[in-house]
């Protein structure tokens, strides 16, 4: 199947730092990918649509000021989350659509991070 | 109202044993796809199988089917042959409208230990 990276695996840091996340599809184009956020023993909760050239779309009660995405091409978009406190600490799954008749969504690895 | 529902938060099967994950779907779309999902303890989505929602035959991927009963809104998964590997969170999922790149709405997941 199609490929999609994450980088980094998995990340520590100091509360009130940032931290971007990277999401690359490797063998195809994704005009769009998903972000996802996913608390211990739960189910992945959609945070924002990411589309290629334009704003993403942020699900409600996800804020758009601290969780900052951008999709500047057809391979890459990255979340960054902005002041970063010990509540953001979760798994952050992106995805994207391969394409074809079933539209077939392909995920990263997935992030975790840690906010101390 | 959820639009996915997984009533089994957790499973037991015995290893070499057929076991049978619940999932039920609520939309009025008549064009959707179902997926399911397997995220081991790494963390990392992998997509198992896909049911159309015109398909007319329910979908087979190897030691996994898909018993799609469309009038009951209802995509079980069934895994045969248990291996101790099948060991995991299982997510059922579904996007609306065939074709489209819409985002996967998931359920909340169903955790599965093979004994062996």
């Amino acid at each position: 199947g199609a490929v999609v990276s994450q980088h980094p695996s998995w990340v520590i840091c100091k509360s009130g730092t940032s931290v971007k996340i990277e999401c690359r599809s490797l063998d195809f184009q994704a005009t769009t990918m998903f972000w996802y956020r996913q608390f211990p023993k739960q189910s992945l909760m959609l945070m924002a649509t990411s589309n290629e050239g334009s704003k993403a779309t942020y699900e409600q009660g996800v804020e758009k000021d601290k969780f900052l995405i951008n999709h500047a091409s057809l391979t890459l978009s990255t979340l960054t989350v902005t002041s970063a406190h010990p509540e953001d600490s979760s798994f952050y799954i992106c995805s994207a659509i391969h394409g074809g008749n079933r539209n077939e969504q392909f995920f990263g690895p997935g992030t975790r991070l840690t906010v101390l | 109202a959820q639009k996915i529902t997984q009533t089994q938060p957790g499973m037991f099967v015995q290893e070499k044993e057929a076991v049978t994950l619940d999932c039920t779907y609520d939309t009025s779309d008549p064009s959707y796809g179902l997926f399911w999902y397997k995220q081991p303890s790494s963390g990392e989505m992998i997509f198992l199988i896909y049911q159309g929602s015109y398909d007319q035959q329910n979908a087979t991927e190897g030691r996994y089917s898909l018993n799609f009963q469309k009038a009951r809104k209802s995509a079980n998964l069934v895994i045969s042959a248990s291996q101790l590997g099948d060991s995991a969170m299982y997510f059922c999922a579904m996007r609306e409208g065939l074709g489209s790149q819409g985002n996967l709405i998931f359920g909340k997941g169903t955790k599965l230990s093979v004994k062996p």
